[in-house]
Protein backbone atom coordinates (compact mmCIF):
# COMPACT_ATOMS: atom_id res chain seq x y z
CA UNK A 1 0.00 0.00 0.00
CA UNK A 2 1.31 3.47 -1.08
CA UNK A 3 1.24 6.58 1.73
CA UNK A 4 1.98 10.37 0.85
CA UNK A 5 3.56 12.56 3.62
CA UNK A 6 3.24 16.12 3.64
CA UNK A 7 5.97 17.57 6.30
CA UNK A 8 4.46 20.84 7.18
CA UNK A 9 0.88 21.81 7.38
CA UNK A 10 1.12 25.42 7.17
CA UNK A 11 3.48 27.45 5.09
CA UNK A 12 3.89 31.02 5.32
CA UNK A 13 5.57 33.00 2.73
CA UNK A 14 6.32 36.76 2.24
CA UNK A 15 4.94 37.72 -1.61
CA UNK A 16 8.01 37.36 -4.23
CA UNK A 17 9.59 34.91 -1.92
CA UNK A 18 11.00 31.24 -3.15
CA UNK A 19 8.81 28.32 -1.63
CA UNK A 20 9.33 24.51 -1.43
CA UNK A 21 6.65 22.55 -0.28
CA UNK A 22 7.86 18.80 0.87
CA UNK A 23 6.11 15.70 0.14
CA UNK A 24 7.54 12.08 0.88
CA UNK A 25 5.86 8.77 -0.19
CA UNK A 26 6.00 5.33 0.37
CA UNK A 27 5.48 2.58 -2.33
CA UNK A 28 6.47 -1.04 -3.05
CA UNK A 29 5.86 -0.45 -6.52
CA UNK A 30 6.43 2.01 -9.62
CA UNK A 31 4.04 5.13 -8.98
CA UNK A 32 2.93 8.47 -10.37
CA UNK A 33 3.37 11.43 -8.46
CA UNK A 34 0.87 14.61 -8.88
CA UNK A 35 0.73 17.89 -7.03
CA UNK A 36 -2.77 19.31 -6.94
CA UNK A 37 -3.92 22.85 -5.93
CA UNK A 38 -7.43 23.81 -4.19
CA UNK A 39 -8.75 27.08 -3.59
CA UNK A 40 -11.36 27.92 -1.32
CA UNK A 41 -14.74 26.12 -1.99
CA UNK A 42 -13.49 24.26 -4.75
CA UNK A 43 -12.28 21.19 -6.10
CA UNK A 44 -8.53 20.08 -7.05
CA UNK A 45 -7.18 21.36 -9.76
CA UNK A 46 -3.79 19.52 -11.38
CA UNK A 47 -0.66 21.61 -11.26
CA UNK A 48 1.59 18.86 -12.07
CA UNK A 49 2.58 15.47 -12.51
CA UNK A 50 5.24 13.02 -12.85
CA UNK A 51 4.97 9.95 -15.46
CA UNK A 52 8.44 9.13 -16.45
CA UNK A 53 11.56 10.63 -18.05
CA UNK A 54 12.84 13.64 -16.76
CA UNK A 55 12.78 13.83 -12.66
CA UNK A 56 12.47 17.91 -13.39
CA UNK A 57 9.01 18.34 -13.30
CA UNK A 58 7.34 21.88 -15.03
CA UNK A 59 3.66 22.78 -14.25
CA UNK A 60 1.46 25.58 -14.55
CA UNK A 61 1.52 29.10 -12.54
CA UNK A 62 5.33 29.21 -12.63
CA UNK A 63 5.60 25.60 -10.10
CA UNK A 64 7.61 22.85 -10.39
CA UNK A 65 8.38 19.70 -8.58
CA UNK A 66 11.56 17.49 -8.45
CA UNK A 67 11.10 13.57 -8.54
CA UNK A 68 13.76 11.66 -6.25
CA UNK A 69 13.54 7.87 -6.43
CA UNK A 70 16.06 7.55 -3.61
CA UNK A 71 14.96 9.56 -1.08
CA UNK A 72 11.12 9.25 -2.50
CA UNK A 73 10.25 12.59 -2.56
CA UNK A 74 8.42 15.24 -4.59
CA UNK A 75 9.07 18.40 -3.57
CA UNK A 76 7.14 21.04 -4.71
CA UNK A 77 8.71 24.79 -5.80
CA UNK A 78 8.21 27.90 -7.05
CA UNK A 79 10.74 30.69 -7.26
CA UNK A 80 9.07 34.09 -6.82
CA UNK A 81 5.21 34.08 -4.93
CA UNK A 82 2.25 35.60 -5.65
CA UNK A 83 -0.94 36.42 -3.03
CA UNK A 84 -2.65 34.66 -5.80
CA UNK A 85 -1.36 31.37 -4.81
CA UNK A 86 -2.58 31.03 -1.60
CA UNK A 87 -4.08 27.73 -1.83
CA UNK A 88 -4.14 23.86 -0.35
CA UNK A 89 -1.34 22.24 -1.73
CA UNK A 90 -2.36 18.29 -1.89
CA UNK A 91 0.60 15.51 -3.22
CA UNK A 92 -0.93 12.49 -4.01
CA UNK A 93 0.55 9.23 -5.54
CA UNK A 94 -0.61 6.36 -7.57
CA UNK A 95 0.36 3.26 -8.89
CA UNK A 96 0.99 1.86 -12.47
CA UNK A 97 -1.66 -0.92 -12.67
CA UNK A 98 -5.23 -1.76 -11.42
CA UNK A 99 -7.78 0.92 -10.55
CA UNK A 100 -4.85 3.53 -10.30
CA UNK A 101 -6.44 5.02 -6.86
CA UNK A 102 -4.95 8.15 -5.78
CA UNK A 103 -3.32 7.99 -2.16
CA UNK A 104 -3.21 11.62 -1.29
CA UNK A 105 -1.22 13.62 1.32
CA UNK A 106 -2.91 15.46 3.94
CA UNK A 107 -1.98 18.90 2.45
CA UNK A 108 -0.45 21.69 2.95
CA UNK A 109 -1.59 25.53 3.13
CA UNK A 110 0.34 28.14 1.46
CA UNK A 111 -0.13 31.31 2.74
CA UNK A 112 1.08 34.90 0.82
CA UNK A 113 1.95 37.28 2.65
CA UNK A 114 2.21 41.06 1.30
CA UNK B 1 -10.69 22.80 -17.75
CA UNK B 2 -12.25 19.49 -17.32
CA UNK B 3 -15.75 18.99 -17.61
CA UNK B 4 -17.25 17.70 -14.33
CA UNK B 5 -20.25 18.47 -12.48
CA UNK B 6 -21.72 18.68 -8.95
CA UNK B 7 -25.14 19.08 -7.68
CA UNK B 8 -26.00 20.59 -5.37
CA UNK B 9 -22.70 22.49 -4.35
CA UNK B 10 -23.79 22.86 -0.92
CA UNK B 11 -26.57 20.91 1.25
CA UNK B 12 -27.86 21.30 4.96
CA UNK B 13 -30.61 18.74 5.57
CA UNK B 14 -31.79 16.97 8.59
CA UNK B 15 -31.10 13.67 10.27
CA UNK B 16 -32.86 10.60 8.28
CA UNK B 17 -33.08 11.82 5.42
CA UNK B 18 -32.47 10.13 1.91
CA UNK B 19 -29.99 11.89 -0.22
CA UNK B 20 -28.82 11.98 -3.26
CA UNK B 21 -25.03 13.76 -4.84
CA UNK B 22 -25.10 14.17 -8.57
CA UNK B 23 -21.83 14.02 -10.27
CA UNK B 24 -21.79 14.14 -14.09
CA UNK B 25 -18.61 14.33 -16.72
CA UNK B 26 -18.64 15.50 -20.39
CA UNK B 27 -15.23 13.88 -21.04
CA UNK B 28 -16.15 10.37 -22.12
CA UNK B 29 -14.29 8.95 -18.75
CA UNK B 30 -14.52 5.17 -17.91
CA UNK B 31 -12.94 5.89 -14.36
CA UNK B 32 -15.12 7.91 -11.81
CA UNK B 33 -14.27 8.23 -8.43
CA UNK B 34 -15.79 9.74 -4.87
CA UNK B 35 -13.66 10.84 -2.47
CA UNK B 36 -14.60 12.48 1.18
CA UNK B 37 -12.49 15.01 2.72
CA UNK B 38 -13.34 16.24 6.23
CA UNK B 39 -11.88 19.36 7.38
CA UNK B 40 -8.32 19.58 7.66
CA UNK B 41 -7.77 16.24 6.77
CA UNK B 42 -6.47 13.87 3.62
CA UNK B 43 -9.26 12.85 0.80
CA UNK B 44 -10.00 8.97 1.38
CA UNK B 45 -11.20 7.36 -1.48
CA UNK B 46 -14.59 5.96 -0.74
CA UNK B 47 -16.07 4.67 -4.06
CA UNK B 48 -14.76 3.85 -7.57
CA UNK B 49 -16.06 2.46 -11.28
CA UNK B 50 -14.21 0.99 -13.98
CA UNK B 51 -17.14 1.97 -16.43
CA UNK B 52 -20.69 1.27 -16.64
CA UNK B 53 -22.63 -1.42 -14.42
CA UNK B 54 -18.98 -1.68 -11.86
CA UNK B 55 -18.50 -0.38 -8.83
CA UNK B 56 -16.48 -0.95 -6.20
CA UNK B 57 -15.83 -0.19 -2.67
CA UNK B 58 -12.94 2.65 -1.70
CA UNK B 59 -10.52 2.68 1.10
CA UNK B 60 -12.32 3.89 3.29
CA UNK B 61 -15.42 2.43 4.76
CA UNK B 62 -18.91 4.65 4.20
CA UNK B 63 -22.47 3.86 4.38
CA UNK B 64 -23.05 5.96 1.25
CA UNK B 65 -24.04 3.70 -2.18
CA UNK B 66 -23.26 4.32 -5.75
CA UNK B 67 -24.75 3.67 -9.09
CA UNK B 68 -23.27 3.58 -12.95
CA UNK B 69 -26.14 3.27 -15.62
CA UNK B 70 -24.44 5.44 -17.76
CA UNK B 71 -20.84 6.41 -18.39
CA UNK B 72 -21.08 10.49 -17.94
CA UNK B 73 -22.77 9.77 -14.47
CA UNK B 74 -21.88 8.76 -11.23
CA UNK B 75 -24.81 9.74 -8.33
CA UNK B 76 -24.01 8.65 -4.53
CA UNK B 77 -27.10 7.83 -2.01
CA UNK B 78 -27.18 8.11 1.63
CA UNK B 79 -30.11 6.16 1.98
CA UNK B 80 -30.14 7.61 5.79
CA UNK B 81 -28.32 11.11 6.59
CA UNK B 82 -26.16 11.39 10.07
CA UNK B 83 -24.41 13.94 11.48
CA UNK B 84 -21.36 11.97 11.21
CA UNK B 85 -21.92 12.09 7.38
CA UNK B 86 -21.16 15.77 7.34
CA UNK B 87 -18.05 16.14 4.88
CA UNK B 88 -16.84 17.29 1.30
CA UNK B 89 -17.66 15.12 -0.73
CA UNK B 90 -15.54 15.59 -4.32
CA UNK B 91 -16.00 13.62 -7.63
CA UNK B 92 -13.29 12.40 -10.54
CA UNK B 93 -12.80 10.89 -13.35
CA UNK B 94 -9.98 10.33 -15.02
CA UNK B 95 -8.20 9.24 -18.36
CA UNK B 96 -7.06 5.75 -19.57
CA UNK B 97 -3.79 4.00 -18.63
CA UNK B 98 -1.53 5.48 -21.03
CA UNK B 99 -3.57 8.78 -22.05
CA UNK B 100 -2.55 10.91 -19.14
CA UNK B 101 -1.22 8.15 -16.07
CA UNK B 102 -4.22 8.44 -14.36
CA UNK B 103 -4.53 12.27 -14.54
CA UNK B 104 -7.58 12.79 -12.24
CA UNK B 105 -10.66 15.33 -12.80
CA UNK B 106 -12.25 16.83 -9.88
CA UNK B 107 -15.39 18.44 -9.80
CA UNK B 108 -15.99 21.23 -7.72
CA UNK B 109 -17.51 19.56 -4.89
CA UNK B 110 -20.45 18.90 -2.23
CA UNK B 111 -20.14 19.88 1.11
CA UNK B 112 -23.04 18.02 3.10
CA UNK B 113 -23.99 19.07 6.79
CA UNK B 114 -26.13 16.75 8.47
CA UNK B 115 -28.24 18.55 11.29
Amino acid sequence: AQSVTQLDSQVPVFEEAPVELRCNYSSSVSVYLFWYVQYPNQGLQLLLKYLSGSTLVKGINGFEADYNKSQTSFHLRKPSVHISDTAEYVCAVSDWGGAQKLVFGQGTRLTINP
Amino acid sequence: EADIYQTPRYLVIGTGKKITLECSQTMGHDKMYWYQQDPGMELHLIHYSYGVNSTEKGDLSSESTVSRIRTEHFPLTLESARPSHTSQYLCASSDPPGQGGNEQFFGPGTRLTVL
